[in-house]
């Protein structure tokens, strides 16, 4: 096991609301960032928070917003529910704040729109 | 043109065979190279890193040409447990993992 962990494990939401999903790193880790992995594609990158500040970002809308704690645990916030939401949603804690440093992957949430 | 392409497969195999995946990326600046495997409805897993000089870890030997941007991975003596989707990932200079779409490998007795 990775350590790291994710809740809720499976969420149903319909279009238009907003929902947050949670994620605790491993310990000693300083630095979450958040993937969306639809079916049949690899995971895309949202965005990073390093030490609670936002720290690199994909093309992802401003709907999808963060949060990183100062236990490190980190929330994904998205507003305005849209179905392509549907996708796996996983959380990655490292180290430090380069892609050069391993990540490890929390299980992810299941997020169904409809 | 997608920043990493793979061959999705399926590569169907069976027990013993030997398999290669290849995996192209098209950005000249990217800088560091990672197999990941991911079982079916699990996260990605870290399988290697991939240096130019090449590198192998038991069964799965990878390989990175940079001036052909292409990365590969050889699985020998393939085994039932190594049924899973492989994920080709590069970085830049940035935080971001860029995965390719992963190439699914099923392997039979």
């Amino acid at each position: 096991e990775t350590g790291v962990t994710q809740s809720p494990t499976h969420l149903i939401k319909t279009r238009g609301q907003q929902v947050t999903l949670r994620c605790s790193s491993q310990s000693g880790h300083n630095t979450v960032s958040w993937y969306q992995q639809a079916l049949g594609q690899g995971p895309q990158f949202i965005f990073q928070y390093y030490r609670e500040e936002e720290n690199g970002r994909g093309n992802f809308p401003p709907r999808f917003s963060g949060l990183q704690f100062p236990n490190y645990s980190s929330e994904l916030n998205v507003n305005a529910l849209e179905l392509d939401d549907s996708a796996l949603y996983l959380c990655a804690s490292t180290t430090g704040s380069r892609a050069q440093e391993t990540q490890y992957f929390g299980p992810g949430t299941r997020l169904l729109v409809l | 043109r997608k920043e990493v392409e793979q061959d999705p497969g399926p590569f169907n195999v069976p027990e013993g065979a030997t398999v290669a995946f290849n995996c192209t990326y098209s950005n000249s600046a990217s800088q560091s190279f990672f197999w990941y495997r991911q079982d079916c409805r699990k996260e990605p897993k870290l399988l290697m890193s991939v240096y130019s000089s090449g590198n192998e870890d038991g069964r799965f030997t990878a390989q990175l040409n940079r001036a052909s941007q292409y990365i590969s991975l050889l699985i020998r003596d393939s085994k039932l447990s190594d049924s899973a989707t492989y994920l080709c990932v590069v970085t830049l200079a940035g935080t971001a993992l860029i995965f390719g779409k992963g190439t699914t490998l099923s392997v039979s007795s």
